[in-house]
């Protein structure tokens, strides 16, 4: 069974920064590439950042892009994104998934992580 | 505003059926395959259909998905209460080199 499990979500003032894990289980962490997405509250589903399964490509969303850094460690099969820079705005659920096939077929997700933004 | 435009809801009795739309573009629908997403309240999303018209192991054959151009359906015949949820379409962009999703729709079951 696939099991994803993120953490390290919590509150942080804006300009502060964050990193969030994603424990992966039950299938080849390696094999596959890896997403975020995220929710803010009663709003509808934003992709974040995509890696693929050997980490040396990445893919950001233009609201992240330069502020958030998405890493992975397939000896530890964990999934990392660095936020920096943070703002209001990206307050949010954060949810990582595994992609199927890297064209965003996003099998399997976590029950998510909530980032919370403010002073 | 997203590059994929969803009726922000959609209705129906137990037992009908009824059809989500998706709209995208060329860079998106047009080009690449077309995923939905059901999320039910309080809960991660799961994936419903992929690769326009296919389905997970689990998901009932009611659900069922398909594409024209740069619009994609999803349809759920014989409605049911549980089906009461927010639906999310999805499409890589080649233009811009992410993934969009659709604004949302959420279904209520009269």
């Amino acid at each position: 069974e696939v099991l994803l499990l993120e953490s390290g979500g919590g509150l942080i003032q804006p300009g502060g920064s964050l990193r969030l894990s994603c424990a992966a289980s039950g299938f080849t962490f390696s094999n596959y590439p890896m997403n975020w997405v995220r929710q803010a509250p009663g709003k509808g589903l934003e992709w974040v950042s995509a890696i693929s399964g050997t980490g040396t490509n990445t893919y950001y969303a233009d609201t992240v892009k330069g502020r958030f850094t998405v890493a992975r460690d397939n000896s530890k099969n964990t999934l990392y994104l660095q936020m920096s820079s943070l703002r209001a705005e990206d307050t949010a659920i954060y949810y990582c998934a595994k992609d199927l096939a890297a064209g965003g077929i996003l099998d399997s997700w976590g029950q998510g992580t909530l980032v919370t933004v403010s002073s | 505003q997203s590059l994929l435009t969803q009726p922000p809801s959609a209705s129906g009795a137990p037992g009908q059926r009824v059809t989500i739309s998706c709209s995208g573009s060329s860079s998106n629908i047009g080009d690449n395959i077309v995923n939905w997403y059901q999320q039910l309240p309080g809960t991660a999303p799961k994936l419903l259909i992929y690769t326009n018209d296919r389905r997970p192991s689990g998901v009932p054959d009611r659900f069922s998905g398909s594409k024209s151009g740069t619009s994609a359906s999803l349809a759920i015949s014989g409605l049911q209460s549980e089906d009461e949820a927010d639906y999310y379409c999805s499409a890589w962009d080649d233009t811009l080199n992410v993934l969009v999703f659709g604004g949302g729709t959420k279904l209520t079951v009269l």
